[in-house]
């Protein structure tokens, strides 16, 4: 029962141009989600989170969308560019365990020159 | 400042073998938590530890066991290995207790093979 997910495994987008990654959820007990990157032989990095209170939270060139009725979250990324290249992570956090992070599968991100 | 840090960064063993992997949280975090990433497939939840007490357990079978010492790293050991088993185990570190705005950050990754 996969609560996190991440339908798209792989996105690419030309430098520059916007990237918008998306993750959907079904436990409408979670209350905090995160994004997080990593590249090859490292693990996760932390990148930017919002809390269910909020609709919208930005940090740079990066940007959360969370639409609750649709238990739906994006990230965007303005612009992108070719260091953004790395698998991105969806993870939530809910009332009942706040401290365990239920990851979606993850979304491959290549920025081309 | 290190961040969390994690040894070995790759083991073989054999099935039937046991393992343990180490974790080092950053300096001042009180918080381990562990992770199972199998190829294709996001982070699971395997422990958290706060303040030398677990926390919380994932879906994982006994045969995980993990513990917090006085300086606050963590050990995790696993029992009996399975094929099953080859993943990168991540562990992650938080101030207090890593819930919500609380960030868990990530060590490198322990990358076990079993054969």
């Amino acid at each position: 029962d996969q609560q996190v997910k991440q339908n798209s495994p792989s996105l690419s987008v030309q430098e520059g141009r916007i990237s918008i990654l998306n993750c959907d959820y079904t436990n409408s007990m979670f209350d905090y989600f995160l994004w997080y990157k990593k590249y090859p032989a490292e693990g996760p990095t932390f990148l930017i989170s919002i809390s269910s209170i909020k609709d919208k939270n930005e940090d740079g060139r990066f940007t959360v969308f969370l639409n609750k009725s649709a238990k739906h979250l994006s990230l965007h990324i303005v612009p992108s560019q070719p260091g953004d290249s790395a698998v991105y992570f969806c993870a939530a956090s809910g009332m009942d365990s706040s401290y365990k992070l239920i990851f979606g599968s993850g979304t491959r991100l290549l920025v081309r020159p | 400042d290190a961040g969390v840090t994690q040894s070995p960064t790759h083991l073989i063993k054999t099935r039937g073998q046991h393992v343990t992997l180490r974790c080092s949280p950053i300096s001042g975090h009180k918080s381990v938590s562990w992770y199972q990433q199998v190829l294709g497939q996001g982070p699971q939840f395997i422990f958290q530890y706060y303040e030398k007490e677990e926390r919380g357990r994932g879906n994982f079978p006994d045969r995980f066991s993990a513990r917090q010492f006085p300086n606050y790293s963590s050990e995790l050991n696993v029992n009996a290995l399975l094929l099953g088993d080859s993943a990168l185990y991540l562990c992650a570190s938080s101030l207090r207790n890593g819930a919500g705005t609380d960030t868990q950050y990530f060590g490198p990754g322990t990358r076990l093979t079993v054969l």
